[in-house]
């Protein structure tokens, strides 16, 4: 059936390291969601993008995050360099949207468990 | 600025009875609420939602209550079974927004 995959499932990296997440929606899909769930701030939305567009990365730290979908079957998520308080799990879920509203159902991936030492 | 909260962190139920799991938001010009089940090592998966031209919405042993008053959501679980143990997520937008906005969780345990 059909799922949103994520790679890798689990990270673990030093302090300083090159991050990349990958993500592949659901085909058929033409929105892509990222997400960080930390224990105190719960999901955070990082990024998204309709048809491969980014809509709005206002909650992503732009100086060393970065999110892209080079072709409708993969979103990627790039830290660099990676720092101990990006530890956390990075959720991408995907969605069809019929119009230009947001109001879509989300299918999450399992997630990328990262810890950044 | 959180503007969704779940302030329990997690609750404890026996199984039969009834779950409530409570959300908080503050900005008034939420319109769109929903609840999200998260299983460990799993994404979250769509629960219910409800439109803020509702007070209730119910799905089988799954009702979400809006009190846009208090600016208040409520799901009730009943009757509650072990399988709906996992930590749920209620998340709010707004039409004007174009982004949702998910609280911190709350890790429901049913007892056998």
């Amino acid at each position: 059936d059909a799922r949103v995959t994520q790679t890798p499932r689990h990270k673990v990296t030093e302090m300083g390291q090159e991050v990349t997440m990958r993500c592949q929606p659901i085909l058929g899909h033409n929105t892509v969601f990222w997400y960080r769930q930390t224990m105190m701030q719960g999901l955070e939305l990082l990024a998204y993008f309709r048809n491969r567009a980014p809509l709005d990365d206002s909650g992503m730290p732009k100086d060393r995050f970065s999110a892209e979908m080079p072709d409708a079957t993969l979103a990627t998520l790039k830290i660099q360099p990676s720092e101990p308080r990006d530890s956390a799990v990075y959720f991408c879920a995907s969605g069809l949207a019929e119009t230009s509203g947001i109001r879509i159902e989300q299918f999450f991936g399992p997630g990328t468990r990262l810890t950044v030492l | 600025d959180q503007q969704v909260k779940q302030n329990s962190p997690s609750l404890s139920v026996q199984e039969g009875r009834i779950s409530i799991l409570n959300c908080d938001y503050t900005n008034s010009m939420f319109d769109y609420f929903l609840w999200y089940k998260k299983y460990p090592a799993e994404g979250p998966t769509f629960l219910i939602s409800i439109s803020s031209i509702k007070d209730k919405n119910e799905d089988g042993r799954f009702t979400v209550f809006l009190n846009k008053s208090a600016k208040h959501l409520s799901l009730h679980i009943v009757p509650s079974q072990p399988g709906d143990s996992a930590v749920y997520f209620c998340a709010a937008s707004a039409s004007l927004f174009n982004k949702f906005y998910f609280g911190s969780g709350t890790k429901l345990n049913v007892k056998p």
